[in-house]
């Protein structure tokens, strides 16, 4: 069965530091890894995507994400967070040969930026 | 949010009564899918649709039936609300289902916030 882990409930960050949101995953096969971003009151808003082929994947808003199938994990990262980039996030999978429907959308982290 | 509007975006409602939320997108996509959310849980699938008429049952979907008459709605029905039913309902679309491209990128819509007293 598939699913995915965002072990930590929220993250905090000074502005300017780098930040990481976790994410584990299991699957069969290979995955197909999501990130997405929910301001409040908001739908979720996709940031970024890995198929196949480089490991570091580059997305909205200077976030990237690298895929790591040894650890099976896809954590999102930015080098420098701003203060805007306070939300909530989800790391979402689904196996490759499975439909969209099969998507699996992990609870969420929460970011919280402090200036 | 990619030409998805979700109606209404707020609605209190009592115990038993029938509710129905409305998904309408402008993109001319084939699928579209029916999320809650609730805290801890992420996003749960509740039903989803490959195409006018056609549709299917997600994770969670007892309690709630859909309707898709036209590309463009999508439509969740509580038959008889509950207060396990208060929560966040997302609509999301996607140009295909399967495959490595952009195409199955699913597109949410800004929700509504569903409250059964």
């Amino acid at each position: 069965a598939q699913s995915v882990a965002q072990p930590e409930d929220q993250v905090n960050v000074a502005e300017g530091n780098p930040l990481t949101v976790k994410c584990t995953y299991s699957v069969s096969g290979n995955p197909y890894l999501f990130w997405y971003v929910q301001y409040p009151n908001r739908g979720l808003q996709f940031l970024l995507k890995y198929i196949t082929g480089d490991n570091l994947v580059k997305g909205s808003y200077g976030f990237e994400a690298e895929f790591n199938k040894s650890q099976t994990s896809f954590h999102l990262k930015k080098p420098s967070a701003l203060v805007s980039d306070s939300a909530l996030y989800f790391c979402a999978v689904r196996g490759v040969n499975t439909g969209g429907f099969k998507t699996i959308f992990g609870a969420g982290t929460r970011l919280f930026v402090k200036a | 949010d990619a030409g998805i509007t979700q109606s209404p975006r707020h609605k209190v409602t009592e115990t038993g009564t029938p509710v129905t939320l409305r998904c309408h997108q402008t993109e001319n996509h084939r699928y579209m899918y029916w999320y809650r959310q609730d805290p801890g849980h992420g996003l749960r699938l509740i039903h989803y649709s490959y195409g006018v008429k056609d549709t299917d049952k997600g994770e969670v979907s007892d309690g709630y039936s859909v309707s898709r008459s036209k590309t463009e709605d999508f439509l969740l029905t509580l038959e008889s609300a509950t207060s396990s039913q208060t929560s966040v309902y997302f609509c999301a679309i996607s140009e295909s289902s399967s495959g490595g491209s952009s195409t199955d990128t699913q597109y949410f819509g800004p929700g509504t916030r569903l409250t059964v007293l």
